[in-house]
């Protein structure tokens, strides 16, 4: 079973604060994704990484930086933490190619920023 | 602009069926998802349509119809672990997911 792991499943901080938050996945996928899901409006993807040191901006990129430096790994980073940026925060997996291609998710990390 | 429609709420009966409707329109289709969300956790995948036609996985099945834009996931015998979000998901002519805001359907006993 693929398996894909997030640092924290809650995270309290300030405004201002800088954030980190880790993906890891074990399935050698290619492919990971930042979302951020907030009531009413589904799914918005902050960045992709097609590969190591690869990196592409999303629908919603402000505010937001990301560092893939190893595959199995994808960190986001709010530089300077907003009370807007309190959500909950997926992270997705995705095997380039297949017949099926299907994003695993994390368990989600539910940051408040306050 | 693309965009993906889907009820923001449903209800329905223990042992009844549901349908959760999707339409779109999106920049190219490559294929459809439905996705499981239960409160507080990530989704989870339930199936993949790309052709036309029903696709049937146990008590669940999806349908897509590409000329109308549209698609629908049925639940059959309904149980009360089945209140969840679900969630339409297109994947466009750039390969991107584009995804719904998702339906929470509510069981009742």
């Amino acid at each position: 079973d693929v398996k894909v792991t997030q640092s924290s499943r809650y995270l309290v901080k300030r405004t201002g604060e800088k954030v980190f938050l880790e993906c890891v996945q074990d399935m050698d996928h290619e492919n990971m994704f930042w979302y951020r899901q907030d009531p009413g409006l589904g799914l918005r993807l902050i960045y992709f990484s097609y590969d190591v040191k690869m990196k592409e901006k999303g629908d919603i990129p402000e505010g937001y930086s990301v560092s893939r430096e190893k595959k199995e790994r994808f960190s986001l980073i709010l530089e300077s933490a907003s009370t807007n940026q309190t959500s909950m925060y997926l992270c997705a997996s995705l095997k380039a190619g297949g017949e099926v291609e299907t994003q695993y998710f994390g368990p989600g990390t539910r940051l408040l920023v306050l | 602009g693309q965009n993906i429609d889907q009820p923001t709420e449903m209800t329905a009966t223990e042992g009844a069926i549901v349908q959760i409707n999707c339409t779109y329109q999106t920049s190219g289709f490559n294929g459809l998802f439905w996705y499981q969300q239960h409160a507080g956790e990530a989704p989870t995948f339930l199936s993949y349509n790309v052709l036309d036609g029903l696709e049937e996985k146990g008590r669940f099945s999806s349908f897509l119809s590409r000329s109308k834009g549209y698609s629908y996931l049925l639940l059959k015998e309904l149980q009360m672990k089945d209140s969840a979000s679900y969630l339409c998901a297109v994947i466009d002519s750039n390969y991107q997911l584009i995804w719904g805001a998702g339906t929470k359907l509510i069981i009742k006993p």
